[in-house]
């Protein structure tokens, strides 16, 4: 079964810093890889998403993930974080070979400071 | 497109009551999908469905039934309610099952058992 890791429960950074958000996972096959982002009191929103192809995908908002095999991982990055950045953050995964739940972590709460 | 909607947006139950979570799709969706959201415990998979007359179990399914009768329907039935689940539970839908697809949320719905 698929699972996934978010090591962190909260990162703070100060604007303008660049800031990352980990995620780990575990598949028996190729994962789909996703971040999703929750402001408060709302639903989750779709940022990013890697399927296949280049290991570094682009998202909304300026962030972008780079997909690791070898380390399992799918961390979140931005190069210079705003204030409004401030959310919680959930990574989630797919295994291609297994059946069709998609898994999420327990999200990463990050603080931008100003 | 009204997206992902979710009805009620909030509501209190006592013990052993039963109600159902409803949730509705205008965009034509194969999958959809029922998540809580707990503080610590992050987004946890209840059902899911591929697509119409087909359901599946996820993370967490006990003291849950789902039926998907159509394609815009995804109803969560609570038979006999416990404090256990006091939860925001979030409706979720995307165009296929393969999994390659965005998520679109629901604004969920919390509940709150006495």
């Amino acid at each position: 079964a698929q699972s996934v890791a978010q090591p962190e429960d909260q990162v703070n950074v100060a604007e303008g810093n660049p800031l990352t958000v980990k995620c780990t996972y575990s598949v028996s096959g190729n994962p789909y890889l996703f971040w999703y982002v929750q402001y408060p009191n709302r639903g989750l929103q779709f940022l990013l998403k890697y399927i296949t192809g280049d290991n570094l995908v682009k998202g909304s908002y300026g962030f972008e993930a780079e997909f690791n095999k070898s380390q399992t991982s799918f961390h979140l990055k931005k190069p210079s974080a705003l204030v409004s950045d401030s959310a919680l953050y959930f990574c989630a995964v797919r295994d291609m070979r297994g059946d069709d739940k998609i898994i999420f972590g327990k999200g990463t709460r990050l603080h931008i400071l100003p | 497109n009204a997206g992902v909607t979710q009805t009620p947006k909030f509501q209190v139950l006592k013990t052993g009551q039963s109600m159902t979570l409803q949730c509705a799709q205008d965009m034509n969706h194969e999958y959809m999908s029922w998540y809580r959201q707990d503080p610590g415990m992050g987004l946890r998979l209840i059902h899911y469905s591929v697509g119409a007359g087909i359901t599946d179990q996820g993370e967490v399914p006990n003291g849950y039934n789902v039926s998907r009768s159509t394609t815009e329907d995804f109803p969560l039935r609570l038979l006999s309610a416990a404090p256990s689940q006091t939860s925001v539970y979030f409706c979720a839908s995307s165009y296929s099952s393969s999994g390659r697809e965005t998520q679109y949320f629901g604004p969920g719905t919390r509940l709150l058992v006495l």
